[in-house]
């Protein structure tokens, strides 16, 4: 079973829509997550970070259920510039300088 | 912008050379890191550093080594190249953020690697 798990895709949604991407990950140890974004040939890039009492910024929402070990990313109003690639991420087992990372799930924002 | 650069930023090679991949950062960042990031897999750490001189396996380390005589320059070497090891690699630092609480990786640009 891999450590970070994700539904790699691809969603397409119009412009407009709001989407949510999930993910779960069996390190119950893990003490920080994260969702990272990808643009095509790119490298990734920090999105938000995700706390157990769930944050918010601009039109992007992530959420953490540590119970459950699943964490969620919700984007509302979808742009076309949101297209990219979204990774999961958490610290790895024994060491919160380490980062595990899911495979990602594609996104393609339609017009 | 974490201030990090990759080079070369583009490579072929032939099965079998040496390959000397090079990281260079310029914020003095303790810890660093390298990823090898392949479809269905994700990104993957191969080594990884904590300070000069003090290096570290990751996940794929097998066929790979690391340097880093300076804070500013962390080296991925393949000793000898082989099909398995054509990827997009990824170097990284980390960030302390909340009071040391929370470490954030930012990458640099990437290089992408074929050995044929």
């Amino acid at each position: 079973r891999k450590e970070v798990e994700q539904d790699p895709g691809p969603f397409n949604v119009p412009e407009g829509a709001t989407v949510a991407f999930n993910c779960t990950y069996s390190n119950s140890a893990s003490q920080s997550f994260f969702w990272y974004r990808q643009d095509c040939r790119k490298e990734p890039k920090l999105l938000m970070s995700v706390y157990s009492s769930g944050n918010e910024d601009g039109r992007f929402t992530a959420q953490l259920n540590r119970a459950s070990q699943y964490i969620s990313l919700l984007i509302r109003d979808s742009k076309l510039s949101d297209s990219a690639t979204y990774l999961c991420v958490v610290t790895s087992t024994g060491s919160a300088r380490q980062l595990t990372f899911g495979s990602g799930t594609q996104l393609t924002v339609l017009p | 912008d974490a201030g990090i650069t990759q080079s070369p930023r583009h490579k072929v090679t032939e099965t079998g050379t040496p390959v000397t991949l090079r990281c260079h950062q310029t914020e003095n960042h303790r810890y660093m890191y390298w990823y090898r990031q392949d479809p269905g897999h994700g990104l993957r750490l191969i080594h990884y550093s904590y300070g000069v001189k003090d290096t570290d396996k990751g996940e794929v380390s097998d066929g790979y080594s690391v340097s880093r005589s300076k804070t500013e320059d962390f080296l991925l070497t393949l000793e000898s190249a082989t099909s398995s090891q054509t990827s997009v690699y990824f170097c990284a630092i980390s960030v302390s953020q909340f009071g040391g609480t929370t470490d954030t990786q930012y990458f640099g640009p990437g290089t992408r690697l074929t050995v044929l």
